[in-house]
């Protein structure tokens, strides 16, 4: 099954709160896992990614924390700003038919962040 | 920073014309990936390109596409016959290897009338 699900669909919170998102996936052969952060009329921007082998990573506001035998990820927001508010994408690869690195994208959350 | 730029950001088109995507992607890298976005919905992988020749392609990318590196930068999308369901933004996005960050563009509004 190459689908990755997202959760929630929409999220508000407040400045200084931490917002959650949530994945998952079936295909264990899935091995590579991007956030992605994406402004009205912009193109998908990477924030963090992270591979199995590693439960959490890290870079400066944003976490990623990794289950790989639940087959679920999460996004972090440490201390949103209202310049987070944006829509996340969660994304998978893997090396299956052919390891051509295409990424299957999760529906998108779009996060508002309220001063 | 390098980045991937597409051109045009807005493309109005008859239904039966057709359209070129243009996208110069990162210099160096060597994979190259074309993907669909309908208004509101998620982002749908179209095809990916490596080594001159096509490595993937979903079931989008019927014989109305096609994708072309005519030189050693542009990187294109060809849709022969548009429909109206073909109205979207498409992105260019690029790395340098497989399963390695993907860097995206700001992408082309293509918008069929």
């Amino acid at each position: 099954q190459q689908q990755v699900k997202q959760s929630p669909q929409s999220l508000i919170v407040q400045k200084g709160g931490i917002p959650i998102i949530n994945c998952a996936y079936e295909n264990t052969a899935f091995d590579y896992f991007p956030w992605y952060q994406q402004f009205p009329g912009k193109g998908p921007a990477l924030l963090i990614a992270i591979r199995p082998d590693v439960s959490e990573k890290k870079e400066g506001r944003f976490t990623i924390s990794f289950n790989k035998s639940a087959k679920q990820f999460s996004l972090h927001i440490m201390d949103s700003q209202p310049g987070d508010s944006a829509t996340y994408f969660c994304a998978a690869s893997g090396r299956f038919g052919g390891n051509t690195g295409k990424l299957i994208f999760g529906q998108g959350t779009t996060l508002q962040v309220k001063p | 920073e390098p980045e991937v730029t597409q051109t045009p950001s807005h493309q109005v088109t008859q239904m039966g014309q057709e359209v070129i995507l243009r996208c110069v992607p990162i210099s160096n890298h060597l994979y190259f990936y074309w993907y669909r976005q309908i208004l509101g919905q998620k982002v749908e992988f179209l095809v990916s390109f490596y080594n001159n020749e096509i490595s993937e392609k979903s079931e989008i990318f019927d014989d109305q596409f096609s994708v072309e590196r005519p030189d050693g930068s542009n990187f294109t999308l060809k849709i022969r016959s548009t429909k109206l369901e073909d109205s979207a933004m498409y992105f260019c996005a690029s790395s340098y290897r497989v399963n390695q960050p993907q860097h995206f563009g700001d992408g082309t509004r293509l918008s069929i009338l």
